[in-house]
């Protein structure tokens, strides 16, 4: 079975804070996803990556930032958290030659921004 | 501008009954549609998908019917089961570029026994 293992289930942060969120699997697979799940809104990718330091803007990056230094292992960081950041993030991956989009999600990190 | 809508933000069923839960598309470049299940507290779990060169997909109690001409898709799951009470995202993927998906705002199913 795939894991998609997050660094934290929920995280309480003061604004301005440098805030990393963590995100781990182990299926070796090539496509890394980070999304915010907000009421009424659904999911919204915030960056994705294909592959060992590539990185790609999604829909709403402002804000944020990433860091995939290794296949297994993709970052979200907050530079500067702010309370419109309160939310809660979930991480993903999928297999890229698969061509089924089938993406597997991590449990997700509720957090808050005070 | 949402390209993929689930226009219903809710759903009440009974037990035993059938849910249909429906979604619309605009963008005609997607070709491969999922269906997400997600309880609180928990991530979205992969529940059902269909190629856009089907038009019925089924797996147990679920079926998805895709009516690419009209650009939309609907999820029934029958019987309905209280356990099946969870938020449903429709997500679309193009079969170019990257190989993200589309999400739409989820519709929350509540069954009730």
């Amino acid at each position: 079975d795939v894991k998609v293992t997050q660094s934290s289930r929920y995280l309480v942060k003061r604004t301005g804070e440098k805030v990393f969120l963590e995100c781990v699997q182990d299926m070796d697979h090539e496509n890394m996803f980070w999304y915010r799940q907000d009421p009424g809104l659904g999911l919204r990718l915030i960056y994705f990556s294909y592959d060992v330091k590539m990185k790609e803007k999604g829909d709403i990056p402002e804000g944020y930032s990433v860091s995939r230094e290794k296949k297994e292992r993709f970052s979200l960081i907050l530079e500067s958290a702010s309370t419109n950041q309160t939310s809660m993030y979930l991480c993903a991956s999928s297999y890229e030659p698969d061509r089924v989009h089938e993406q597997y999600f991590g449990p997700g990190t509720r957090l808050t921004v005070t | 501008d949402q390209q993929v809508k689930q226009n219903s933000p809710s759903l009440s069923v009974q037990e035993g009954r059938i849910s249909i839960l429906n979604c619309d598309y605009t963008n005609s470049m997607f070709d491969y549609f999922l269906w997400y299940k997600k309880y609180p507290a928990e991530g979205p779990t992969f529940l059902i998908s269909i190629s856009s060169i089907k038009d019925k997909n089924e797996d147990g109690r679920f079926t998805v019917f895709l009516n690419k001409s009209a650009k939309h898709l609907s999820l029934h799951i029958v019987p309905s089961q209280p356990g099946d009470s969870a938020v449903y995202f429709c997500a679309a993927s193009k079969n170019s570029g990257y190989s993200t998906l589309t999400f739409g705002k989820g519709t929350m199913l509540l069954v009730s026994p």
